[in-house]
């Protein structure tokens, strides 16, 4: 169990142009979702964390205006970079914890950004 | 501020046993968890350190020392599958994790 896909897997999209990626949980309710980027060789940064039906908390340096978090449901969050350049192009994953263990956080395949 | 401490690279032998080190410098601890990542892959989960000692769970195994800051990945009779990058990552008082840069780990036949 504690399965979380991600959609789409790899997007190329132009600079200017927005994107959105769905994070879903498949066999859970992820009271919590995370949402990480991750540059060539880099560890993760964590950009965002949400909770079901309220505001995401975004960490410092992340522009909330530019990264736009929703998280509707206890099975989907979605992450729309607005206006994207080619600095946005990155590894972005999510992962979902539940109420039960939120030490243990259940991650997503990731989704390879490229603006070009 | 938060620091999290792993090597960046280390190549070991096909069958062989290695060794990776972490230490930790956090605002709180509420465990000490390993991922395994493969080029181009979501993280995956090895383990879960929260009380001190050592953690067995088949090949691999995780050592914690709180009083230290330290914990280790052992990882024992490598295949070539093996060769991934290595998370360490702490979750801190708001439990949230700090992630470590990540060693990355070659195997050699």
């Amino acid at each position: 169990g504690a399965v979380v896909s991600q959609h789409p897997s790899w997007v190329i999209c132009k600079s200017g142009t927005s994107v959105k990626i769905e994070c879903r949980s498949l066999d859970f309710q992820a009271t919590t979702m995370f949402w990480y980027r991750q540059f060539p060789k880099q560890s993760l940064m964590l950009m965002a964390t949400s909770n079901e039906g309220s505001k995401a908390t975004y960490e410092q340096g992340v522009e909330k205006d530019k990264f736009l978090i929703n998280h509707a449901s206890l099975t989907l969050s979605t992450l729309t970079v607005t206006s994207a350049h080619p600095e946005d192009s990155s590894f972005y994953i999510c992962s979902g914890s539940r109420d039960r263990e939120p030490y243990e956080q259940y991650f997503g395949p990731g989704t390879r950004l490229t603006v070009t | 501020g938060q620091n999290i401490d792993q090597p960046t690279e280390m190549t070991a032998t096909e069958g062989a046993i290695v060794q990776i080190n972490c230490t930790y410098q956090t605002s709180g601890f509420n465990g000490l968890f390993w991922y395994q990542q493969h080029a181009g892959e979501a993280p995956t989960f090895l383990s879960y350190n929260v009380l001190d000692g050592l953690e067995e769970k088949g090949r691999f195994s995780s050592f914690l020392s709180r009083s230290k800051g330290y914990s280790y990945l052992l990882l024992k009779e490598l295949q070539m599958k093996d060769s991934a990058s290595y998370l360490c990552a702490v979750m801190d008082s708001n439990y949230q994790l700090i992630w470590g840069a990540g060693t990355k780990l070659i195997i050699k036949p």
